[in-house]
């Protein structure tokens, strides 16, 4: 099946700075990606869809300005957590569909573990 | 989005079929049920994905009624690899092929020696 990737597997930062994650589909095109955040002993909560030479589009509550997304090709989407904090810790995933197989499925990454200080 | 509802969780013996049966009343004509597995700190692994009858692969069953109201996943003699939660999911497939979804709860699945 596809592989979508992350990097990094786990960030520890101090507080206030700027964390970049990156998402990537390894051997197929990905127009749409999604982000996810994940606390702990819960379900994944959809953040924001991906559209590849687009703006992304944010679910309700999720500041834009603070998780910018940037889809820059067909490959590759960067989750930027900017000025974090200590609430900002949290496994962040990403997902990505094969826009040209005929399966109606998402592949997910194996996740970012960020730990803000 | 259908709204999901599944247990929280399930015990089951190693080699037992377990079933795990997840409600979307409001599911709408266009929407796709699909199931993930998700160990902890990995991401979601997708399992099975069907719109109506019964759909079989090499890990799993998924049965859907007629009125396409629930679905019921079927892992056939699980093992303790199998301790995992499991995601109902149901989505419409979109413009351009993709579907969003919305995870619920799951159900956590403790497979038991």
């Amino acid at each position: 099946g596809a592989v979508v990737s992350q990097h990094p597997s786990r960030v520890i930062c101090k507080s206030g700075t700027s964390v970049k994650i990156e998402c990537r589909s390894l051997d197929f095109q990905a127009t749409t990606m999604f982000w996810y955040r994940q606390f702990p002993k819960q379900s994944l909560m959809l953040m924001a869809t991906s559209n590849e030479g687009s703006k992304a589009t944010y679910e309700q509550g999720v500041e834009k300005d603070k998780f910018l997304i940037n889809h820059a090709s067909l490959t590759l989407s960067t989750l930027t957590v900017t000025s974090a904090h200590p609430e900002d810790s949290s496994f962040y995933i990403c997902s990505a569909r094969d826009g040209a197989g005929g399966a109606n499925e998402q592949f997910f990454g194996p996740g970012t573990r960020l730990t803000v200080l | 989005l259908a709204k999901t509802t599944q247990p929280i969780s399930m015990d089951s013996y190693e080699g037992q079929e377990v079933n795990i049966t997840c409600s979307h009343n409001n599911i709408a004509t266009n929407d796709y049920i699909t199931w993930y597995q998700q160990f902890p700190s990995q991401g979601p692994r997708f399992i099975i994905q069907g719109y109506k009858t019964k759909v079989t692969n090499e890990v799993a069953s998924l049965f859907i009624p007629a009125d396409r109201k629930s679905s019921t996943l079927s892992l056939p003699r699980v093992s303790l690899s199998d301790t995992a939660v499991y995601y109902c999911l149901v989505g419409a497939l979109l413009r351009g092929g993709y579907q969003k979804v919305t995870f619920g709860i799951g159900t956590k699945l403790q497979v038991i020696p």
